[in-house]
């Protein structure tokens, strides 16, 4: 099965902050990455999907980039509802479609 | 508008069997592959299983393989997870989530807003 290694668990930043959150999957999974954006109490939304594409409606200081195994969710100016919980996702290849064990987003 | 609802949650004893119901409106059902993904409490995402658009073809978790079963019924918009010999470690809010038609099956672009399964003597 592929893993994924998710960094940090957990962060703080000053609204107006690049953000920057890494995940690295245990194997190649060309462009097969999700990032989801989780609030307290609520299901996860997605955010970017194939490693770089913004979902419709996902404002656009939210990115991300990488490919093979090395992947980079940025937020480039933090907003204060953007305090949640961030899980990357793989799909790579057959099921087990596994999720990094996330990031928890904090305003300074 | 998309939308999933979850239910069939609730309290159930270890050994006990629970199933699971999603309903699914506003988009065509039955040309999507469809998940269940899990939470613990205070915890992180966990994938359960996937089931193909057609119902033909699925795929589970290590953890719940052998004990849970992914099913659909297309002409009633409806994905269901039939769970077996339930343990303690499957007390999780179990969300059901769909793949874009014309994605890569894996990702998921919509979830339901979940059910909690608690499973406890």
């Amino acid at each position: 099965d592929i893993q994924l290694t998710q960094s940090p668990s957990s962060l703080s930043a000053s609204v107006g902050d690049r953000v920057t959150i890494t995940c690295q999957a245990s194997q190649d999974i060309r462009n097969s990455l999700n990032w989801y954006q989780q609030k307290p109490g609520k299901a996860p939304k997605l955010l970017i999907y194939d490693a770089s594409n913004l979902e419709a409606g996902v404002p656009s200081r939210f990115s991300g980039s990488g490919s093979g195994t090395d992947f980079t969710f940025t937020i480039s100016s933090l907003q204060p509802e953007d305090i949640a919980s961030y899980y990357c996702q793989q799909y790579g290849n057959l099921p087990p479609y596994t999720f990094g064990l996330g990031t928890k987003l904090e305003i300074k | 508008q998309v939308q999933l609802v979850e239910s069939g949650g609730g309290v159930v004893q270890p050994g006990k069997s629970l199933r699971l119901s999603c309903a699914a409106a506003g988009f065509s059902f039955s040309e999507c592959p469809m998940h269940w993904v899990r939470q613990a409490p205070g915890k992180g995402l966990e994938w359960v299983a996937v089931i193909s658009y057609d119902g033909d073809v699925k795929y589970y978790a290590d953890s719940v393989k052998g004990r849970f079963t992914v099913s659909r019924d297309n002409p009633k918009n409806t994905l269901f997870l039939q769970m077996n010999s339930l343990r303690g470690e499957d007390t999780a809010v179990y969300f059901c989530g769909r793949s874009h038609p014309r994605r890569k099956v894996g990702g998921l672009d919509y979830w339901g807003q979940g059910t909690l399964v608690t499973v406890a003597s």
